[in-house]
């Protein structure tokens, strides 16, 4: 089966500084790949995907790399905001209609 | 991008009674939906899906008499928690897949229940 996993339970980084949070997962036969962020009492909200045709997807501050040789994948936040500051979930699938299996979630603080 | 509305968020219930909680996808067509159970400081747990016009399926270990899903509609998944009692006490979460593959998800509904 899938398992996904984040490799820190948080990271702190100061405001205006990059961040960057990784995921392992284990199915070599993944083929589409998700960042959600999800603050305190709310739902999981979509940040930026990437299929496994890619190795590369870049939004506005936000970049998602993916290396299946190793299967890991990465998110980078350009210049953190403290609005920035939430909890990041790794997300994949494989299969157009199979269900997303979730990793663990890290929490991002960003100091002041 | 797409909007999955999730209510109530936040229901206070006694031991024994039942729990409804909708989740409707407002501009798009969901053939599919999902629902998930949180814990505090824990991932998401896939609990069903939900497929319009069909039975839902449900993960191992999940009671299907005990959280009815229904998918009466293409916009609309309905989640029941029966005879709740305090261990059903949880953050549920339901998603829609909109355009190609992306889940988008509701705002959640916090259950307490006494």
């Amino acid at each position: 089966g899938e398992s996904v996993g984040l490799h820190l339970p948080t990271l702190s980084v100061q405001e205006g500084d990059n961040s960057i949070i990784n995921c392992a997962y284990s199915n070599s036969a993944s083929d589409y790949f998700i960042w959600y962020k999800q603050e305190s009492g709310k739902g999981p909200q979509f940040i930026i995907d990437i299929r496994s045709n890619m190795d590369k997807r870049q939004g506005q501050r936000v970049t998602v790399l993916l290396n299946k040789t190793v299967k890991h994948l990465s998110l980078q936040i350009a210049a953190t905001q403290p609005g920035d500051s939430a909890v990041y979930f790794c997300a994949v699938t494989t299969g157009a209609n199979s269900k997303l299996t979730f990793g663990k979630g890290i929490t991002l603080s960003v100091r002041p | 991008g797409a909007v999955v509305s999730q209510h109530p968020s936040r229901v206070i219930c006694k031991s024994g009674t039942s729990v409804k909680i909708e989740c409707r996808s407002l501009d798009f067509q969901a053939t599919t939906m999902f629902w998930y159970r949180q814990f505090p400081k824990k991932s998401l747990m896939l609990m069903a899906t939900s497929n319009e016009g069909s039975k839902a399926t449900y993960e191992q270990g999940v009671e299907k008499d005990k959280f009815l899903i229904n998918h009466a509609s293409l916009t609309l998944s309905t989640l029941t928690v029966t005879s709740a009692h305090p261990e059903d006490s949880s953050f549920y979460i339901c998603s829609a897949r909109g355009v190609g593959r992306k889940l988008f998800f509701g705002s959640g509904t916090q259950l307490s229940v006494l």
